[in-house]
């Protein structure tokens, strides 16, 4: 079973930031958080991830709490192509293995 | 430099028959993961491959088999196909698992079993 949880859906206007959070209680020492987002029928796009610092790229920002249990991936100017299921995953230590939820499903309105 | 390529994209093929998708990385990368996804179920582990070993095997049924060859390409096999395998199958690949590396996945091939 996933480790994180997330909303089920979000809504954002087009050009603002759109924050999308998750929460990863479970999380330890030597796991990371990863962002992907999937749009329909393609493979998942990656986005970001970190560890314990906060870490930004062109695409995106990611925010994680100082105690590493939650985290905020911050698009900073939400598109219309941004709309997409954002997927927040917790690595298990010494794997590629990505064990998926339902992510957020989220909609950049015009 | 090229992505994670996946072929075929699509295929169809009948009841009982068996399949084999193959997963190019990105030049570099060592480790080959596979995953299935379908409406009901959602994105699946499948299995991890790192220099030619498995590393990890998901829940999945024995008909589910997969390999890594030593140029790190890798390829998965279902046989005995049944109409749930009907599944967008991604491949993803990074230089090495569990280091906190990028992991790029593929468009993915979609087998609709009839």
């Amino acid at each position: 079973d996933a480790k994180t949880t997330q909303p089920p859906s979000m809504d954002c206007a087009e050009g603002r930031a759109a924050n999308l959070p998750c929460n990863h209680s479970t999380i330890s020492g030597n796991e990371y958080v990863y962002w992907y987002r999937q749009i329909h029928s393609q493979g998942p796009q990656y986005i970001i991830h970190g560890l314990k610092n906060n870490e930004t790229n062109e695409m995106a920002s990611l925010i994680i709490t100082e105690d590493r249990k939650s985290s905020t991936l911050i698009l900073p100017h939400a598109t219309l192509r941004d709309t997409a299921v954002y997927y927040c995953i917790q690595t298990q230590g010494g794997s590629e293995k990505l064990v998926f939820g339902k992510g957020t499903k989220l909609t950049v309105n015009p | 430099k090229a992505g994670v390529t996946q072929t075929p994209r699509y295929l169809i093929k009948t009841r009982g028959q068996q399949v084999t998708l193959s997963c190019s990385p990105i030049s570099g990368h060592r480790s080959v993961s596979w995953y299935q996804q379908t409406p009901g179920q959602g994105l699946q582990f499948l299995f991890e491959y790192f220099s030619e070993t498995q590393r990890n095997k998901g829940n999945f049924p024995g008909r589910f088999s997969g390999r890594q060859f030593s140029n790190s390409r890798s390829e998965m096999n279902v046989s005995t196909l049944e109409l749930g395998d009907s599944a967008l199958y991604l491949c993803a690949s990074s230089l090495s698992p569990g280091a906190g590396n990028t992991i790029y996945f593929g468009e993915g091939s979609w087998l609709t079993v009839v």
